[in-house]
């Protein structure tokens, strides 16, 4: 089963526009990240923020955290073509789980 | 650092017959995560070890599935009895076991099942 959903499901932009992805979770969490999966490729590691944080940057990507809504945002700014990817949120308590995934294409 | 591979990276199987994936993990990392992920979806937890100690294991996680890390290295995942259902990839991923490293894991390519 899924712990978060990650809205929206898809998501078009043009090259250079900033994309925005929220995620919502159920329970208690340790922290929240942020993976990116290419086609075809595997799952990368993009950014940790810890529940007590409430933002978090690195590079062109910006994460808060709302513990109180269950809630987590990335941003990512100023978007390439080789953005175009599905990103996860996952959580981590006792077990690990990741949402449903937001689906991101970038038009060069 | 050659990452984490994952073998095969295909298979397919008949139904009601046994398969075993094995995972290597980046040796300096002492935890092991298994996964399984359908098309459209995102990985869904089946378990993970510390060194060679299971941890955690879902509770989706059906009784003809089993996972070993006997020496704390590498891993196999073995599902007995195959259903179609079973088709997906599984995924690998492994972590440093201290302080915030714990939770950045680094995934393989995955294991395609094809149950048929």
């Amino acid at each position: 089963s899924q712990q978060g959903e990650e809205d929206p499901q898809a998501l078009s932009i043009q090259e250079g526009e900033n994309a925005t992805m929220n995620c919502s979770y159920k329970t208690s969490i340790n922290n929240l990240q942020w993976y990116r999966q290419n086609s075809g490729r595997g799952l990368v590691h993009l950014i940790l923020i810890r529940s007590n944080e409430r933002e978090k940057h690195s590079g062109r990507l910006r994460v808060t955290l709302d513990t109180s809504k269950k809630s987590s945002s990335l941003l990512i700014t100023a978007s390439r073509a080789a953005d175009t990817a599905s990103y996860f949120c996952a959580t981590a308590f006792a077990q690990f789980y990741f949402g449903t995934g937001t689906s991101l294409t970038v038009i060069p | 650092d050659t990452g984490v591979s994952q073998d095969p990276r295909h298979k397919i199987t008949k139904r009601g017959q046994n398969v075993t994936f094995r995972c290597d993990p980046i040796s300096e990392h002492n935890r092991l995560y298994w996964y399984r992920q359908t098309l459209g979806q995102g990985p869904e937890f089946l378990t993970y070890f510390q060194n060679e100690a299971q941890l955690e294991k879902s509770r989706l996680l059906s009784d003809r599935f089993s996972a070993e890390r006997p020496k704390g290295s590498f891993s196999t995942l073995e599902i007995q009895r195959t259903e179609q259902g079973d088709s997906a990839m599984y995924l690998c991923a492994s972590s440093l076991g201290f302080m915030d490293r714990e939770y950045e894991q680094y995934f393989g390519p995955g294991t395609r099942l094809t149950v048929t």
